[in-house]
């Protein structure tokens, strides 16, 4: 079936560096991906859609300018936190839809990121 | 007020018992999903649903877009079911832009 992978799973990193997050199609073209992230003993809430070639599409109150989002393939979408901060530690995970040849769409989930900023 | 409710937020259970989770909205949506996050965090995506019942093995989803209410059904429960069981609904047309229900913490014992 298809897999969306994601790393890395964890990371560790200071105040004030930044982080990436790659979130990869294996074997499907993913024209849209998505970018969620869940605080502790909260729901997952969707940050942004990352649209292949264009500019992302961000949710109300997502800061565009710290969760950069960069879309360049067809099977890659990456989530970039700049200057982290403590309160940005969280569990990120994107999703990617796959329209089959004979069923309809489906959502695929990558495995997650759990970042941790000191 | 969140746009999707879930109940219980907790629920344990005995091998074998029939596991009835409930998921309410507020919002008018394209399609509602069931979603599973095991503890490392990875979530699998169970159903996807947009009107009636759909069944998978042991699981079973149901959707009334009247009532705007959607259950989970887990037949012959096993310990291997114990998870957090996500509702989540599309907010419009481009499957992915959800809004989340806060989930369901699953224990099943032996």
């Amino acid at each position: 079936g298809a897999v969306v992978s994601q790393h890395p799973s964890r990371v560790i990193c200071k105040s004030g560096t930044s982080v990436k997050i790659e979130c990869r199609s294996l074997d499907f073209q993913a024209t849209t991906m998505f970018w969620y992230r869940q605080f502790p003993k909260q729901s997952l809430m969707l940050m942004a859609t990352s649209n292949e070639g264009s500019k992302a599409t961000y949710e109300q109150g997502v800061e565009k300018d710290k969760f950069l989002i960069n879309h360049a393939s067809l099977t890659l979408s990456t989530l970039t936190v700049t200057s982290a901060h403590p309160e940005d530690s969280s569990f990120y995970i994107c999703s990617a839809s796959r329209r089959g040849a004979t069923t309809n769409e489906k959502l695929f989930f990558g495995s997650g990121t759990q970042l941790s900023v000191l | 007020k969140n746009e999707v409710e879930q109940s219980p937020q907790n629920l344990t259970a005995q091998e074998g018992e029939f596991i009835t989770i409930n998921c309410s909205y507020s919002v008018g949506i394209s399609a509602l999903h069931w979603l599973q996050q095991h503890p490392g965090g990875g979530i699998v995506s169970l159903f996807m649903l947009s009107s009636g019942k759909k069944k998978h093995g042991r699981l079973i989803a149901t959707i009334n877009i009247q009532e705007k209410h959607s259950s989970l059904h887990i037949t012959a429960s096993h310990p291997r079911d114990s998870a957090v069981y996500i509702c989540a609904v599309d907010r419009g047309s481009t499957l992915g832009r959800l809004y989340f229900g806060r989930g369901t913490q699953l224990t099943v014992w032996p």
